[in-house]
C-alpha cells in the first residue's frame, strides 16, 4: 500500500463548478499535511498547509480527518487556472523533515 | 528575489560519465533535499541535509552522492549514472528541520542518460 494515496484523475470539471479532491495516507503518526500545485513540468508550489481544524484560503478549503486518515480540498468556483496536478503532502515528522508525496491528482478545468 | 536555483535545467548525457546538478538558495535556509519525479511514482527523496556537514539517505540514495560545504549550496552527484537515473530532478529548501516547514523547490532538472 502507497503511503499516500490519490486518484490520479484527470477531473474534467466546466468553469464555475466545485470540485474536490480526497486524499488517505497510510502512518497514523503523521503530522504535518500539505496541498501541494503542480504545473506541467514545473515545480511544485505549496498550495497551503493543512489544520486540524480545516482552513481556508480564498476558494481552497483544506479538512483533515486523522481518525480516518485522509485529506480533502474542496475548490469552488474553479478557473481556467487551476487547471494543474494537485499533490498530497504528508510529513510524519521523524527525521530528516521528510515530504512524501502522492502522486497527484490532475484536474482540468474547461470552459 | 527568494529562490531555490538549479543547474543545469536540461542534460542528455551517456553512462558513465560523471555529472553534478547544482543547487543554491538564498534564504539562509538550514534544511535542503533533493527528490526524484518519475511518472506513476510521485516526488521521493534522494537525499537531505540539516545543516552544514550534516547529510543523510532519503527513500533513493542508491547511485546518488550529496555535499553541503556551504549553507546555500548543495549539489548532487552521480558518480557514473545509468539509464534508470534517468529521471526529473527537484531541489528543495526549508528554514528548518520541523513537522510544519513547506519547503521550497527549484525549477528542476530534467536528466536523460542514454
Amino acid at each position: 500500500r502507497k503511503e499516500v494515496e490519490q486518484d490520479p484523475g484527470p477531473f474534467n470539471v466546466p468553469e464555475g463548478a466545485t470540485v474536490a479532491f480526497n486524499c488517505t495516507y497510510s502512518n497514523s503518526a503523521s503530522q504535518s499535511f500539505f496541498w501541494y500545485r503542480q504545473d506541467c513540468r514545473k515545480e511544485p508550489k505549496l498550495l497551503m498547509s493543512v489544520y486540524s481544524s480545516g482552513n481556508e484560503d480564498g476558494r481552497f478549503t483544506a479538512q483533515l480527518n486523522r481518525a480516518s486518515q485522509y485529506i480533502s480540498l474542496l475548490i469552488r468556483d474553479s478557473k481556467l487556472s487551476d487547471s494543474a496536478t494537485y499533490l498530497c503532502v504528508v510529513n510524519w515528522g521523524g527525521g530528516g523533515n521528510k515530504l512524501t508525496f502522492g502522486t497527484g491528482t490532475q484536474l482540468k478545468v474547461e470552459l | 528575489e527568494a529562490q531555490v536555483t538549479q543547474n543545469p535545467r536540461y542534460l542528455i548525457t551517456v553512462t558513465g560519465k560523471k555529472l553534478t546538478v547544482t543547487c543554491s538558495q538564498n534564504m539562509n535556509h538550514e534544511y535542503m533535499s533533493w527528490y526524484r519525479q518519475d511518472p506513476g511514482l510521485g516526488l521521493r527523496q534522494i537525499y537531505y541535509s540539516m545543516n552544514v556537514e550534516v547529510t543523510d539517505k532519503g527513500d533513493v540514495p542508491e547511485g546518488y552522492k550529496v555535499s553541503r560545504k556551504e549553507k546555500r549550496n548543495f549539489p548532487l552527484i552521480l558518480e557514473s549514472p545509468s539509464p534508470n537515473q534517468t529521471s526529473l530532478y527537484f531541489c528543495a529548501s526549508s528554514p528548518r528541520q520541523g513537522k510544519n516547514q513547506p519547503q521550497h523547490f527549484g525549477d528542476g532538472t530534467r536528466l536523460s542518460i542514454l
